[in-house]
Order: C-alpha cells, then structure tokens, then sequence
C-alpha cells in the first residue's frame, strides 16, 4: 500500500516558468513533510520541509504548499531553471514514528531552455 | 559536499563474496540509517540506529548486516547477497530519533552489482 504518491512520473517546462509537482498521501497520521531533489548517481538532496500546522512554506524560488483537508502537498519552482532537471521525491512522517520517512516514487522535472 | 560520506560509490561482488559498505557522517548527529533504492520503487529504510543502538530493522534479510561502532560511523556488512540485491544503497543521519521535524540527510549512495 503506497502511502505517498506521486501520480507523475515525469513533467516538462519551459525555463522561467513556473513548476508544479505534487503529492498525495493517504495517512492522516503525517505531519511533517518534505521534498527532496536527487540528481542522477546522487543521493537525495534535501529542498524544503514543512510541518503539518502550517500550509506553506517558502525558501527562495521554492515554495510548498499543505492541504491536510486534501492530504495534499505541492512544490512550486519559480522562476524555473535548467538546474532544478532532477528527480524530485516528496516523504512524509509522523511523529512517535521516529524519522521513518515514507517516499514517493519520485517525479522526473526537466527544465527546458 | 553533503556531510555523509559512502565509500565505495560503486561495488561489484560475487554471489559468495563478503564485502563492507562504510559510511561516515560529519554533521554530529545522533541518528543514522540505510536505506535502498531500487529501480522504479521508492525508497526503502533497511536499519535505523539511534546513539549507537539499532532501533529499526525493516524485515530485511540476514544477509545485510549493519554494524554502528559509533555515532559518526556505520557499516552494512555483506554475504552471499543475491542478483536482485543489487541496488543503489543510501546511507543518512540526523539529528536524533523521533524528534518532530527532523530532517534526514543522505550521502551519495553505494551503487551495488550483483553477479
């Protein structure tokens, strides 16, 4: 039973423009998630975090945004850059469960020019 | 630079070999772990080690062996492993175990072939 999903596998922009990935997740008992980039033969770098008594947080060019009513969070890139082409996994999880992140299957971001 | 280092990047052992992947962090955390990812699967957490002590083992086979001499350092010992073993092996740390919000960080990975 997947518990955070990430329905696309892959997503195409034009750099400059804004980049939007999502996530799913199914237990209500989340409540700390975050986002993480992984490049190729690299290991996941993390990008931004958020807790689940806030619905956004903000860093730079990178935003994510907590819907907990639609168990649904998202990662906005804006501006988008050739750099940001990675895979992006979004983990969720919950607090008495120590750190035990629950991943995603990841989204492939390519970034054109 | 992370602040977890894995070494090797990339492994290539025999089905009867016994090999070591090490791992070292250098962000004075309390918390490491092992993870695995697979192709076209999610990642999944293998160990995890809280001050030294193992408080998470994922069901994984007892042909990985994690070893934790200290807080800074972790091994994932490796016998007669299979084909479909190979993968790519994440180590990470963090701050502590079941604190809220705490974020783990990874190391570039230990890319393992099974033959």
């Amino acid at each position: 039973d997947q518990q955070v999903k990430q329905n696309s596998p892959s997503l195409s922009v034009q750099e400059g423009r804004i980049s939007i990935l999502n996530c799913d997740y199914t237990n209500s008992m989340f409540d700390y998630f975050l986002w993480y980039k992984k490049y190729p033969a690299e290991g996941p770098t993390f990008l931004i975090s958020i807790s689940s008594i806030k619905d956004k947080n903000e860093d730079g060019r990178f935003t994510v945004f907590l819907n907990k009513s639609a168990k649904h969070l998202s990662l906005h890139i804006v501006p988008s850059q050739p750099g940001d082409s990675a895979v992006y996994f979004c983990a969720a999880s919950h607090t008495g469960g120590g750190n035990k992140l629950t991943f995603g299957t990841g989204t492939q971001l390519k970034v054109e020019l | 630079e992370t602040g977890v280092t894995q070494t090797p990047r990339h492994l290539v052992m025999g089905m009867t070999n016994k090999k070591s992947l090490k791992c070292e962090q250098h962000l004075g955390h309390n918390a490491m772990y092992w993870y695995k990812q697979s192709a076209k699967k999610p990642l999944e957490l293998m160990f995890v080690y809280s001050l030294e002590e193992r408080v998470e083992n994922n069901s994984v086979p007892s042909r990985f062996s994690p070893e934790c001499p200290n807080s800074s350092h972790l091994f994932l010992h490796l016998h007669t492993l299979q084909p479909e073993d190979s993968a790519l092996y994440l180590c990470a740390s963090s701050k502590g175990y079941g604190v809220v919000g705490n974020t783990i960080y990874f190391g570039e990975g230990s890319w393992l072939t099974v033959v």
